[in-house]
């Protein structure tokens, strides 16, 4: 089955500067990876994701970039605020349609700092 | 739309008892994944139904089960609860053919 490893599990950052977080994964028939953020007492909310025929996808301060040759994927956020402070997972899988299965990531925790 | 809902938000329970919790999709998705989180072991994938059919199912024991209903609605039961099994367990929501998964709020559940 699919592994995803996640680095680093913490980070912190000061406020302004940018965060990477970065996940490998071991299922070539992987082709989708979502990255999902949980703050304290709350959901994951899924913030970005990216399809295994793209390379990079852009939505404003937030960056997802796949390398599918070397089954690894990267979460970019710049110009980081303190309201970025969460729980970040990235996540491997797919869907054929009627059955899906997401592979989480141990998650890393990423604290902004003033 | 409403968002993925689920109940009990919070249960104690003893060891060897069973518990059953509830999950509602959003209206016109029809899969329905489980997951438990733990600090230790993250967001591990439980099973996912679909059209009241199991279509896929992570590593777990039998203790674990689930099931969903005609209208969307599914329900996942654990039965001789362990102290292990204490943890936030999500429900999450997918349409057909689609990728994302919307996640529940989450039942957290205390074995004692």
């Amino acid at each position: 089955g699919e592994n995803v490893e996640q680095h680093p599990s913490t980070l912190s950052v000061q406020e302004g500067d940018s965060a990477v977080i970065k996940c490998t994964y071991s299922d070539s028939a992987s082709n989708y990876f979502p990255w999902y953020k949980q703050e304290l007492g709350k959901r994951p909310q899924l913030i970005i994701d990216i399809r295994s025929n793209v390379g990079e996808k852009k939505d404003q301060r937030i960056a997802v970039t796949l390398n599918k040759t070397a089954k690894h994927f990267s979460l970019h956020i710049t110009e980081t605020q303190p309201e970025d402070s969460a729980v970040y997972f990235c996540a491997g899988g797919g869907n054929t349609g009627t059955a899906s299965k997401l592979t989480f990531g141990t998650g890393t925790r990423l604290q902004v700092t003033l | 739309k409403a968002g993925v809902t689920q109940t009990p938000r919070y249960l104690i329970k003893t060891r060897g008892q069973q518990v059953t919790l509830s999950c509602s999709p959003i209206s016109g998705h029809r899969s329905v994944s489980w997951y438990q989180q733990t600090p230790g072991q993250g967001l591990q994938f439980l099973f996912e139904y679909f059209s009241e059919t199991q279509r896929n199912k992570g590593n777990f024991p039998g203790r674990f089960s689930g099931r969903q209903f005609s209208n969307s609605r599914s329900e996942m039961n654990v039965s001789t609860l362990e102290l292990g099994d204490s943890a936030l367990y999500l429900c999450a929501s997918r349409g057909t053919g689609r990728d994302t998964q919307y996640f529940g709020p989450g039942t957290r559940l205390t074995v004692l």
